[in-house]
């Protein structure tokens, strides 16, 4: 199992660009997420996929989109890219609705100029 | 909304030290209380996590206690080791259409010097 995995790593993009961060699970998991982490303000949910077809948003959801085609993977798209949305970003995943320990990606590092 | 405060920020210890990290949480309405560690350029993955039934719950150096009444849960780190240095991160979560959603507190950078 290689877990949840995300692509890219690093990323640096120019304000009003778009791009979308990828990540997928191969672990069955119904449930997906996306946070961003910044300094001093621990992990923030973005939005959240409890199956396939089904999202909504977290906390910071403005400035970006979701969809989830299939259980495996859980885009995240950013429409046009601000300074603000500098951060590092994770997905997670947890196997159902009931059992909460949830397993987090590598994560990618973004960075808007 | 704060939600989670976490305390203290960053705690410097020596090896063999019992470093203790607090969160307090006002979401009466939360059911499960974990610690999640994450070292530096790696996702957080779970530490060690307790559910409201019970006040204490040890698993191997690392203990959490939990006081329902106070709205405060603990982390403590027996004979702490260079190899902890890392942040720590309470993250409840729980309670109607939730789904597990995690509400994370502000994070502990926690030193173990050798």
């Amino acid at each position: 199992n290689a877990g949840v995995t995300q692509t890219p790593k690093f990323q640096v993009l120019k304000t009003g660009q778009s791009m979308t961060l990828q990540c997928a699970q191969d672990m069955n998991h119904e449930y997906m997420s996306w946070y961003r982490q910044d300094p001093g303000m621990g992990l923030r949910l973005i939005h959240y996929s409890v199956g396939a077809g089904i999202t909504d948003q977290g906390e910071v959801p403005n400035g970006y989109n979701v969809s989830r085609s299939t259980t495996e993977d859980f885009p995240l798209r950013l429409l046009s890219a601000a300074p603000s949305q500098t951060s590092v970003y994770f997905c997670a995943s947890k196997p159902g609705l009931a059992r909460d320990e949830q397993y987090f990606g590598p994560g990618t590092r973004l960075t808007v100029t | 909304q704060q939600q989670v405060k976490q305390s203290p920020q960053s705690l410097i210890v020596q090896k063999g030290g019992i470093p203790i990290i607090n969160c307090a949480y006002e979401n009466t309405a939360f059911d499960y209380f974990p610690w999640y560690q994450q070292f530096p350029g790696k996702g957080p993955a779970l530490l060690i996590a307790i559910r409201p039934d019970v006040s204490e719950k040890k698993e191997g150096r690392f203990t959490i206690s939990f006081n329902k009444s106070a709205k405060q849960f603990s982390l403590h780190i027996m004979d702490s080791q260079p190899g902890d240095s890392a942040t720590y991160f309470c993250a409840p979560s729980g309670g109607g259409t939730s789904y597990g959603k995690l509400t994370f507190g502000q994070g502990t950078i926690l030193t173990v010097h050798p």
